[in-house]
């Protein structure tokens, strides 16, 4: 079975800390994803990346940054966080074949920013 | 540009009663489209996907969807709903290039009475 895990389920932080949320997968995908997730907005795409220490900006990338040194690996750093950061995020993971677009998906972190 | 509408945010339905929630998108070609599933406090997880063929697809759980290119629709619907069933469910369609990215609907949140 494919597994995405995300480094925390819950985080609490306060305005102006640096965050990281961490991502790792195990099913050797070259793509990974890094969504935020809102009521009535669904999910938006912040950053995703097709290859190691390479990434793409998504739809919302304002206020994120991301790092992939491994290829299992996608970190999504939120520079000075802030109280409109909160929300839930989830880390996604595919295969990069032509027309293969089914994303797997980790647990999601929820992150408050007090 | 590609989009996803999910026109309903709730849907409430009876134990054992049908089942159909809409989804409509706007993309010029063919499109792959998906249908996720989202528990309380869980990741997505894939119901079901259409890239071409049987208009008709069948998923896990006991749920279908029919894909209509005249109506730019791909509802999902199940037959007889248990209450496990209770959750969220987003509509997808990918994008044809070289991200790979998915297009997210806002989502429905389906209820379901004892």
């Amino acid at each position: 079975d494919v597994k995405v895990t995300q480094s925390s389920r819950y985080l609490v932080k306060r305005t102006g800390e640096k965050v990281f949320l961490e991502c790792v997968q195990d099913m050797d995908h070259e793509n990974m994803f890094w969504y935020r997730q809102d009521p009535g907005l669904g999910l938006r795409l912040i950053y995703f990346s097709y290859d190691v220490k390479m990434k793409e900006k998504g739809d919302i990338p304002e206020g994120y940054s991301v790092s992939r040194e491994k290829k299992e690996r996608f970190s999504l750093i939120l520079e000075s966080a802030s109280t409109n950061q909160t929300s839930m995020y989830l880390c996604a993971s595919s295969f990069r074949e032509t027309g293969v677009y089914e994303q797997y998906f980790g647990p999601g972190t929820r992150l408050t920013v007090t | 540009a590609q989009s996803v509408t999910q026109p309903d945010i709730h849907i409430t339905v009876s134990e054992g009663a049908s089942l159909e929630l809409r989804c409509n998108y706007s993309y010029g070609a063919t499109p792959y489209l998906f249908w996720y599933v989202q528990s309380p406090g869980q990741g997505l997880q894939l119901l079901l996907k259409y890239f071409s063929g049987d208009t008709l697809v069948q998923g896990i759980k006991g749920f279908e969807a029919e894909f209509k290119r005249s109506q730019s629709s791909f509802n999902l619907r199940k037959p007889s709903v248990h209450w496990s069933d209770a959750a969220e469910y987003f509509c997808a369609v990918g994008v044809e290039d070289s991200s790979y990215k998915l297009i997210f609907g806002s989502g429905t949140r389906l209820l379901v009475r004892p």
